[in-house]
């Protein structure tokens, strides 16, 4: 069975500074990776991606993860964090189950942004 | 595109009531869909997976008597909380997918906010 931790419930950072949202995966096959965005009563927004190929993959917002299979990692970077970015993070890993993909998603981070 | 709709927004009912909520795919056609549920500062757990034209592939500990999903048609999936009590109080959320493998991803509706008083 696949998993995903999020280490980390609430991360604070100060404008301009960077982000660093850890996601931890298990999984027995090759992982699709994925990292949401939440903004407060509302559905889910994909940041970015990793299927196959390049293993620094870029998102939208300044947003990019860099999956790492020796580390089972896909942790998520942004240089210069803006107010905009407070938000919910969810980091998930796929589960092909009954032909159809199935995502697990972690616990999830609550990014806050300070001036 | 891969825009994704949710009806109602928000939903307030009565306890032993039922409530449907709708998910269309507005710009594809999804022929699976999948609902989650929410609870305040939670992640999302999967309830049930559904593709058209077949029943729903539910997870475990979700009754499929309380949560009647239906995917009737390639853009349209429903899931009904029949005699809904206070402790079905949630945020719920569809996503779709184009297809039925191959790890595509899923695009997520905007979610549906029910409360049973």
């Amino acid at each position: 069975a696949q998993s995903v931790t999020q280490l980390g419930s609430h991360v604070s950072v100060s404008e301009g500074a960077l982000v660093l949202l850890r996601c931890n995966y298990s999984s027995s096959v090759p992982p699709y990776l994925f990292w949401y965005v939440q903004y407060p009563n509302q559905g889910l927004q994909l940041l970015l991606k990793y299927t196959t190929g390049a293993t620094l993959v870029k998102g939208i917002n300044g947003f990019e993860a860099e999956f790492k299979k020796s580390e089972t990692s896909f942790h998520l970077t942004k240089p210069s964090a803006h107010m905009s970015d407070a938000a919910e993070y969810f980091c998930a890993v796929s589960d092909q189950s009954y032909n159809t993909d199935k995502l697990i998603f972690g616990t999830g981070t609550r990014l806050q942004v300070f001036p | 595109g891969a825009v994704v709709s949710q009806h109602p927004s928000r939903v307030i009912c009565k306890s032993g009531t039922s409530v449907k909520i709708e998910c269309r795919s507005l710009d594809f056609q999804a022929t699976t869909m999948f609902w989650y549920r929410q609870f305040p500062k939670q992640s999302l757990m999967l309830m049930a997976t559904s593709n058209e034209g077949s029943k729903a592939t539910y997870e475990q500990g979700v009754e499929k008597d309380k949560f009647l999903i239906n995917h009737a048609s390639l853009t349209l999936s429903t899931l009904t909380v029949t005699s809904a009590h206070p402790e079905d109080s949630s945020f719920y959320i569809c996503s779709a997918s184009p297809g039925t493998s191959g790890r595509i991803e899923q695009y997520f509706g905007p979610g549906t906010r029910l409360t049973v008083t």
